[in-house]
């Protein structure tokens, strides 16, 4: 799985849009973009995920460059129950395997 | 419908005993894979069960065993504790052709003294 890069923390505004980067410039062309948040004292929940066209659903937006190397998940409206750390996991979209976590990103969205 | 559920909650050892944790996958959900979360780390994979076999493995050593039953449910054991697997311990699961959307428990924190 290629290695991703996340900044360690981010703020936002609630009522602002959240947007979190993410780094993979060794990714692969079938290698997907996976994105996980875990809020405090719960287990990682599933965002989103993409291969290279842009995605929507009713939690965030991603973003995937055109080259690939790096993509942004968007949360439209922030609000402060987002507080959490966001994970981008890259990997393929086959078999039974293991999610491989990094430090992501810890999101504080103020009031 | 119930999402993963794992239990105990909460679970105070001393070092050198053993411990069961247990994990009920989401309706539907085949496969069960354990994490272990130490504080202000993201969760490393320990491994997978899939038709009750363990099919992938982590960087864990031999003390860490698991077990899937008829079920789906799964169990994680690990025995001689030793202070450095105190953890969040995750239980995820996941189905078929969309593995890479794992289902997470809220965890077992486990306190080793």
């Amino acid at each position: 799985d290629a290695k991703t890069t996340q900044p360690p923390s981010m703020d936002c505004a609630e009522g602002r849009a959240a947007n979190l980067p993410c780094n993979h410039s060794t990714i692969s062309g079938n290698e997907y973009v996976y994105w996980y948040r875990q809020i405090h004292s719960q287990g990682p929940q599933y965002i989103i995920h993409g291969l290279k066209n842009n995605e929507t659903n009713e939690m965030a937006s991603l973003i995937i460059t055109e080259d690939r190397k790096s993509s942004t998940l968007i949360l439209p409206h922030a609000t402060l129950r987002d507080t959490a750390v966001y994970y981008c996991i890259v990997r393929v979209d086959t078999g039974r395997r293991a999610l491989t976590f990094g430090s992501g990103t810890r999101l504080q969205v103020q009031p | 419908d119930a999402g993963v559920t794992q239990s105990p909650t909460h679970l105070i050892k001393t070092r050198g005993q053993q411990v069961t944790l247990r994990c009920s996958p989401k309706s539907g959900h085949d496969t069960v894979s354990w994490y272990q979360q130490a504080l202000g780390q993201g969760p490393q994979f320990i491994f997978q069960y899939y038709e009750e076999e363990e099919r992938q493995r982590g960087n864990f050593p031999d003390r860490f065993s698991g077990h899937q039953f008829p079920n789906y449910s799964s169990e994680l054991n690990v025995n001689a504790l030793l202070l450095g697997d105190s953890a969040l311990y995750l239980c995820a699961s996941s189905f078929g052709g969309q593995q890479n959307i794992q289902y997470f428990g809220a965890g077992t924190r486990l306190s080793v003294l």
